[in-house]
């Protein structure tokens, strides 16, 4: 069965401290893509990153990180020197290669920085 | 280069109603999936369309039905509508290559009273 956790519900912060974001997912195929992906109030899902299941090397972009580590079936997301800008929900999500992209989504961690 | 976006932005319907919500896929992209997301859940696969046809649905009942159009268009319709099917309804589109990041639209927020 396919399932993707995010643990915490919400998160707050002041502005310039660093935040981790946890996912993580359950799949019984071997190749698999995980993804993260922004929700301001706006409504519209950002996509940041996908990694697929072969390329276990952390990814830095910008102020962003991605740790993934399939011994512990994981992929957490650090924002360095957080922002206002960053509030947001941030999801988690797992699609599986003969799944046609279909998207399974955790529940979402409510990020709120303060200035 | 235009992203995905979808009509209208906003729907208020009365139990019982019918509803279409309408997405246009961004440009190059020939798959269109949609989803529902409830206040403070992630998004549910509701189906999704390539050629023209269904090819992969989630847990919803066939009061919800959906079309795709040549131009690659799609159209999400509800029947009867619950109480239960207010929310945000989310059009994305894709390539068809597995593990083709999915572009979001805005939503429809849909609230039956």
């Amino acid at each position: 069965a396919q399932k993707v956790t995010q643990a915490q519900t919400e998160i707050s912060v002041v502005e310039k401290e660093d935040v981790t974001l946890d996912c993580v997912y359950e799949t019984r195929d071997t190749t698999y893509y995980l993804f993260w992906y922004k929700q301001p109030p706006s409504g519209e899902l950002v996509f940041l990153i996908r990694r697929n299941s072969f390329d276990e090397q952390n990814e830095i972009s910008g102020r962003y990180s991605w740790n993934f580590q399939k011994s512990t079936s994981s992929f957490n997301f650090t924002i360095t020197a957080s922002q206002v800008v960053d509030s947001a929900v941030y999801f988690c999500a797992l699609s599986e290669a003969g799944g046609y992209n279909k998207l399974i989504f955790g529940a979402g961690t409510r990020l709120a920085v303060h200035p | 280069d235009a992203g995905v976006t979808q009509s209208p932005t906003h729907l208020i319907k009365t139990r019982g109603q019918q509803v279409t919500l309408r997405c246009s896929p961004k440009s190059g992209h020939d798959t269109v999936s949609w989803y529902q997301q409830a206040l403070g859940q992630g998004p549910q696969f509701i189906f999704q369309y390539y050629e023209e046809e269904e090819r992969q649905r989630g847990n919803f009942p066939d009061r919800f039905s959906g079309h795709q159009f040549p131009n690659y268009s799609s159209e999400l319709n509800v029947n009867a509508l619950l109480l239960g099917d207010s929310a945000l309804y989310l059009c994305a589109s894709s390539l068809g290559t597995p593990g083709s990041p999915l572009h979001f639209g805005n939503g429809t927020r849909l609230t039956v009273t």
